[in-house]
């Protein structure tokens, strides 16, 4: 079955860091653009970073120089390690695969058309 | 920074037709995609590549995109319509998404 799973989110002081996780399976994260969108509550939804198929690496300017996207290829895993956090970013963040990759080729970026449930970030003191 | 603005909302009667506009400067020159949301729930993609509906959506549902504006058409709007719909596109280095409009079906 292919999915996402994300995990790692919770309550963090402002300054503080957290590292979001995000287990493929069905799929290999390697071969796709990957990316990280947040929903603040009540807001709409904001991407965040992606890092494409090739290795290049892509951020919103509201997190760039404080959010860090990589990939383990051998564990399948997409992560988002989160410095500097502030109230702003409290937010449900998902990660999502976007839809233009085949196994020869990407044409894209297109749209996300495989999301995980979303885990919280809560930044407060 | 690159911009997409819809409607805040839209009403629709059963079985009526519902169209949700995206305006972004030349947006049609780039692929535009939609993603229907209902509370509590992640993001499901209804359209993308401008017209191209993923397996398991309704036929219903279709889009088209040129000059400023892509649009999103659900064509006899079923009452399990009713969800906040946003637009999206790629600038050349970051995903845009649109503001959000919420349909009613009243």
């Amino acid at each position: 079955e292919v999915q996402l799973v994300e995990s790692g989110g919770g309550l963090v002081q402002p300054g503080g860091s957290l590292r979001l996780s995000c287990a493929a399976s069905g799929f290999t994260v390697s071969g796709n653009f990957m990316s990280w969108v947040r929903q603040a509550p009540g807001k709409g939804l904001e991407w965040v970073s992606v890092i494409h198929s090739g290795g290049r690496t892509d951020y919103a300017e509201s997190v760039k120089g404080r959010f860090t996207i990589s990939r383990d290829n051998s564990r399948n895993t997409l992560y988002l390690q989160m410095t500097s956090l502030r109230a702003e970013d409290t937010a449900v963040y998902y990660c999502a695969r976007d839809v233009s990759c085949s196994s020869i080729s990407c044409y894209g970026p297109d749209g996300f058309d495989i999301w995980g449930q979303g885990t919280m970030v809560t930044v407060s003191s | 920074s690159y911009e997409l603005t819809q409607p805040p909302s839209v009403s629709v009667s059963p079985g009526q037709t519902a169209s949700i506009t995206c305006s972004g400067d030349k947006l049609g020159d780039k692929y535009a995609c939609w993603y229907q949301q209902k509370p509590g729930q992640s993001p499901v993609l209804v359209i993308h590549q401008d017209t191209k509906r993923p397996s398991g959506i309704p036929e219903r549902f279709s889009g088209s995109n040129s000059g400023n504006t892509a649009t999103l058409t659900i064509t006899g709007t079923q009452a399990v319509d009713e969800a906040d719909y946003y637009c999206q596109a790629w600038d050349g280095s970051n995903y845009v998404f649109g503001t959000g409009t919420k349909v009613t079906v009243l």
